[in-house]
């Protein structure tokens, strides 16, 4: 079946670091969306991404379609305590049964 | 709005006791399905389905079962819970395609627990 890796599993920052995190697959995809879980919410949209190569931002994320089609990459620049939370990589197209990537679970540090 | 609402929100109960949790979406989306989160394990996908009377099994189905009888709503049967099953709960729903391709749209979750 799939594999889907997301990493790193946990990050404690301080306020204002930049933060990176990524997902990789043994399988190729045609599209990659990004989601972020705020404690005691359900997940919500954050980016998605269409094209192989593709680099889009919202705000103070970014995330990328890696040229393979096999990855994905978020970055959130200079973070702020109201980026805790619980981020997700889901590739799409997976055709019925579907995977999100284990999470990678952000505390920031005021 | 545009929403997937989920029913208990929060709920304890005995092992063995029946329980059924709801899911409801607006948005008349094909496909909806269940997720369980627990710590370090991510959103494991139980069922889903594509379109009314249609389901299938997801990654983790053992000791669930769900129905679909109309587009909006997909419950989730829990027979005969057991310990084990004590997780948080998420419904989907997503559209478009029928395999899920698109934006899932997540409920508010229902914390269960199971003693």
């Amino acid at each position: 079946g799939q594999q889907l890796n997301q990493s790193p599993q946990s990050m404690f920052i301080q306020e204002g670091e930049d933060v990176s995190m990524n997902c990789t697959s043994s399988s190729i995809f045609n599209t990659w969306l990004w989601y972020k879980q705020d404690p005691g919410e359900g997940p919500v949209l954050l980016i998605a991404l269409y094209k192989a190569g593709e680099l889009t931002s919202n705000g103070r994320l970014t995330a990328q379609f890696g040229i393979t089609r096999k990855d994905s990459f978020l970055n959130i620049s200079a973070s702020i305590p109201s980026d805790v939370g619980i981020y997700f990589c889901f590739p799409g197209n997976q055709g019925g049964k579907l995977i999100f990537g284990q999470g990678t679970e952000l505390s920031v540090k005021p | 709005e545009a929403q997937v609402t989920q029913n208990p929100r929060y709920l304890i109960t005995v092992t063995g006791k029946k329980l059924t949790v709801t899911c409801s979406q607006n948005m008349n989306h094909e496909y909806m399905s269940w997720y369980r989160q627990d710590p370090g394990l991510g959103l494991r996908q139980i069922y889903y389905s594509m379109n009314v009377e249609v389901t299938d099994k997801g990654d983790v189905p053992e000791g669930y079962k769900v129905s679909r009888k109309e587009k909006r709503n997909f419950p989730l049967i829990l027979e005969s819970p057991s310990p084990n099953q004590t997780s948080l709960y998420f419904c989907a729903s997503s559209s478009p395609g029928l395999a899920g391709e698109g934006e899932q749209f997540f409920g508010p979750g229902t914390r269960l627990t199971v003693l």
